[in-house]
């Protein structure tokens, strides 16, 4: 089946820092979606993507759907503390298909 | 309102005992899904039910079963326990299938011993 490869598994910065994580796919999504999972939660949906080469923010983050349909990119300016969390992104292939492919996700550690 | 609520939150099984993990959400929405969540492997769809009545597999249905109750209750069963089953679980909805926002519930650790 369709895997979604994140990058990097984890990440290890300083209070206002910019983070960029990225997640690959062997075949086509589009659709691409950006959660945020805070601990002991489920995950929360950041940014929705639905067209190839859309770039959208939310705040101090922004995400881009790859123009091959095949990757996306998550970008967190000026981190703050609560940006700590595991980050997915996930797939969907077309309407109707219901699955939902999530990638293996990027853990981000702030340092004090 | 309490969007998607899971039950229960923890739970220690010994292999081979059943139980049913109960999810109920409040929105009004007509697809439910289970998935589990693994070190390492993301979130994996277990099964789903794109509208009252309606189930389907998901990536990894061995094991399981479910039962659509009703529009709000969306119920995941392990049969016989394994340790392989030993996992974090989310219920999940949305209004529809197609680019609608997913909401989780807040997850249940189960581990089986």
């Amino acid at each position: 089946g369709q895997q979604l490869n994140q990058s990097p598994q984890s990440m290890f910065i300083q209070e206002g820092e910019d983070v960029s994580m990225n997640c690959t796919s062997s075949s086509i999504f589009n659709t691409w979606l950006w959660y945020k999972q805070d601990p002991g939660e489920g995950p929360v949906l950041l940014i929705a993507l639905y067209k190839a080469g859309e770039l959208t923010s939310n705040g101090r983050l922004t995400a881009q759907f790859g123009i091959t349909r095949k990757d996306s990119f998550l970008n967190i300016s000026a981190s703050i503390p609560s940006d700590v969390g595991i980050y997915f992104c996930a797939g969907q292939l077309d309407f109707g298909n219901e699955k939902l492919t999530f990638g293996t996700g990027t853990r981000l550690t702030i340092i004090p | 309102n309490a969007g998607v609520t899971q039950t229960p939150k923890f739970q220690v099984l010994k292999t081979g005992q059943s139980m049913t993990l109960q999810c109920a959400q409040d929105m009004n929405h007509n697809s439910m899904y289970w998935y589990r969540q693994d070190p390492g492997m993301g979130l994996r769809l277990i099964y789903y039910s794109a509208s009252e009545g309606t189930t389907d597999k998901g990536e990894v249905p061995n094991g399981y079963n479910v039962s659509r109750l009703n529009k709000r209750e969306f119920s995941l069963r392990l049969e016989s326990a394994a340790p392989s089953q030993t996992s974090v679980y989310f219920c999940a909805s949305r209004a529809g299938t197609w680019g609608e926002k997913l909401f989780f519930g807040s997850g249940t650790q189960l581990s089986v011993l």
